[in-house]
């Protein structure tokens, strides 16, 4: 299996543009998370999914902030519209079970907003 | 509410030397318990898990933690670094069927 794939890699963008990242989870896993990680705050989880449907999103840190998971093998996380602070490295997780089988991460999307 | 508190934010070491690394949690519900490692400009990827059963639980690299009820801990520990063991480390906690809280990270440099 290729893991989890995220794009793009990097991205650099201006205050105010919207954003789009991307994820493929693992063919076969039932949960997706999407985490923000950043050197203030560590690593903070957004949002999850089981089975497509979000289930806590209690992290999204405002309404620019939305996620979507419109099937099994996709999900986006989107910013509009960005600011500087968003700038961190976004990870996308997933994993058969939500909290005793392993979460395989994805390399990470690191962004950069200007 | 679970929590995960990593007691060391940085922690040098010298080549061949042993280390340890905290982790306490907090919880009111039986836990799993998961040590995870983060190198430079990649992602997180399991270095071991409890889940049941013996509480010492040997993991990859070399890697070993003891799982403490008592004392709310799950230290993670290796008798001899390498260069190469340089990264992040994260101690996570979970309680079965919800997302994993993990703590801030503990950077370990690891001293030629």
């Amino acid at each position: 299996d290729a893991g989890v794939i995220q794009s793009p890699r990097h991205e650099v963008t201006e205050m105010g543009q919207e954003v789009t990242l991307r994820c493929k989870p693992i063919s076969g896993h039932d949960y997706l998370f999407w985490y923000r990680q950043t050197m203030m705050r560590g690593l903070e989880l957004l949002i999850y999914f089981n089975n497509n449907v979000p289930i806590d999103d209690s992290g999204m840190p405002e309404d620019r902030f939305s996620a979507k998971m419109p099937n099994a093998s996709f999900s986006t996380l989107k910013i509009q519209p960005s600011e500087p602070r968003d700038s961190a490295v976004y990870f996308c997780a997933s994993s058969s079970l939500a909290g005793v089988e392993t979460q395989y991460f994805g390399p990470g999307t690191r962004l950069l907003v200007l | 509410a679970q929590s995960v508190t990593q007691l060391d934010s940085q922690v040098p070491v010298f080549e061949e030397a042993p280390v340890e690394l905290r982790c306490n949690y907090s919880s009111s519900v039986s836990v799993y318990l998961f040590w995870y490692v983060q190198y430079p400009n990649q992602g997180l990827q399991l270095l071991l898990k409890y889940l049941s059963g013996s509480t010492l639980v040997k993991g990859i690299n070399g890697f070993e933690a003891e799982f403490n009820k008592s004392q709310t801990s799950f230290h993670l520990r290796k008798p001899s670094v390498h260069i190469s063991d340089t990264a992040e480390y994260f101690c996570a906690v979970s309680s079965g069927n919800t997302p994993l809280v993990f703590g801030k990270g503990t950077r370990l440099s690891v001293i030629a």
